[in-house]
């Protein structure tokens, strides 16, 4: 299994441009997440999907969209990106609810300059 | 005040020491969990804990819900534990994480 992949691994984006963040799980798992983290601040929850076709607001949704067609994917959407857009993003799964263990991937380092 | 807070945020021990990092919490939970991020950035879950203690290899972590308290010990630590451990809760009755800023661990061979 490969578990948690996420592409790319960097991005630069100039203000005003979009983008999507790609994530997918082979292991099954009905719940996805999307995280940021910005230096010396904790993991915050974007957004989560605890099905295909069910998606629901994290902590900091403004400025992100996702979308959850099937099982296995769970594309991160970047519109009209912003400086304060700028962290490392962390896609991650479990089997159920957060009281199982969350798998994550690599993570996409993104500069908006 | 953060929900979740640790202590210290930043360690340097020598090759051998034993090693706590703590954690506490202001709000209900269902779970707590410990997680690892490597100096290259990928996070792996150490342990999920919900009551008493759970171990690991040189790995201990231990949880006392009364006084909202969790610690992870590393016996024995070596350079390889050198890492950010991270601590996170799930809050009861939704499906968020909140998570710690980290403890920075260096491990000095």
């Amino acid at each position: 299994n490969a578990g948690v992949t996420q592409t790319p691994k960097f991005r630069i984006l100039k203000i005003g441009q979009s983008m999507t963040l790609q994530c997918a799980q082979d292991m099954n798992h009905n719940y996805m997440y999307w995280y940021r983290q910005d230096p010396g601040m904790g993991l915050k929850l974007i957004y989560y999907s605890v099905g295909a076709g069910i998606t629901d607001k994290g902590e900091v949704p403004n400025g992100y969209n996702v979308s959850r067609s099937t099982t296995e994917d769970f594309p991160l959407r970047l519109e009209l990106a912003a400086p304060s857009q700028t962290s490392v993003y962390f896609c991650a799964s479990s089997y159920s609810g957060p009281d199982y263990e969350q798998y994550f991937g690599p993570g996409t380092r993104l500069t908006v300059t | 005040k953060n929900e979740v807070e640790q202590s210290p945020q930043n360690l340097t021990a020598q090759e051998g020491e034993f090693i706590t990092i703590n954690c506490s919490y202001s709000v209900g939970i269902s779970a707590l969990h410990w997680l690892q991020q490597h100096p290259g950035g990928g996070i792996v879950s150490l342990f999920m804990l919900s009551s008493g203690k759970k171990k690991h290899g040189r790995l201990i972590a231990t949880i006392n819900i009364q006084e909202k308290h969790s610690s992870l010990h590393i016996t024995a630590s070596h350079p390889r534990d050198s890492a950010v451990y991270i601590c996170a809760v799930t809050t009861s009755g939704t499906y968020k994480y909140i998570f710690g800023t980290g403890t920075r661990l260096k491990v000095l061979a």
